[in-house]
């Protein structure tokens, strides 16, 4: 079975801080992992994968995640906030099959 | 390119009402899903369609949703009866195929009163 936690429900972080957004996983087969975006009134938008290749992924909007087997985690980074960064974000794990597992979401609020 | 279109946006229902809500996935993308997103929650897989056939249909909380997309497009989701725990953002997701990345729709959020 997969499933996705994510600790820290709310982050809030000064402009131009860096951002942390914590995600561990739980599967019983090689993960496929996931960040997608949420904004107000909006479907989600992928930021970043991880396909078992390389396990620092690069995504858009200067975001990056590192997939770290052995503590089972895929923690979403960004040098340096932006106000437009300002959203929610998911952490998702898949089976590679057609079921994605979605974390709760964690609420980033960018304080200028 | 147009993306992932949802209808309506906003539905409010009164317990007990039937609602359909429609998804229009990007065309020529093979593969179809629904989730359900409760409020202060993470997306909930309810089913997938690869072309018209519904090949996984877990996810359906109970026998009053239905899901269909009968020629391969667009899809319906249809809630019979509708419950005040069905209030959620229904959200529709296309990709070109199972192992590609999935485009989502803005969703549509059902309000039971």
């Amino acid at each position: 079975a997969q499933s996705v936690t994510q600790l820290g429900s709310h982050v809030s972080v000064s402009e131009g801080a860096l951002v942390l957004l914590r995600c561990n996983y739980s599967s019983s087969v090689p993960p496929y992992l996931f960040w997608y975006v949420q904004y107000p009134n909006q479907g989600l938008q992928l930021l970043l994968k991880y396909t078992s290749a390389a396990t620092l992924v690069k995504g858009i909007n200067g975001f990056e995640a590192e997939f770290k087997k052995s503590e089972t985690s895929f923690h979403l980074t960004k040098p340096s906030a932006h106000m437009s960064d300002a959203a929610e974000y998911f952490c998702a794990v898949s089976d590679r099959g057609n079921q994605f597992y979605f974390g709760t979401g964690t609420s980033l609020t960018v304080i200028p | 390119g147009a993306g992932v279109s949802q209808s309506p946006r906003y539905k409010v229902a009164k317990r007990g009402q039937d609602v359909a809500l429609r998804c229009d996935p990007i065309s020529g993308h093979v593969s179809l899903f629904w989730y359900q997103q409760a409020l202060g929650q993470g997306p909930e897989f309810l089913t997938y369609f690869q072309n018209e056939a519904q090949l996984d249909k877990s996810g359906l909380p109970s026998d009053r949703f239905f899901a269909e997309r009968p020629e391969g497009s667009v899809s319906t989701l249809k809630i019979q009866r509708t419950q005040q725990e069905d209030s959620a953002v229904y959200l529709c997701a296309s990709s070109p195929s199972l192992d590609r990345d999935k485009y989502f729709g803005p969703g549509t959020r059902l309000t039971v009163t």
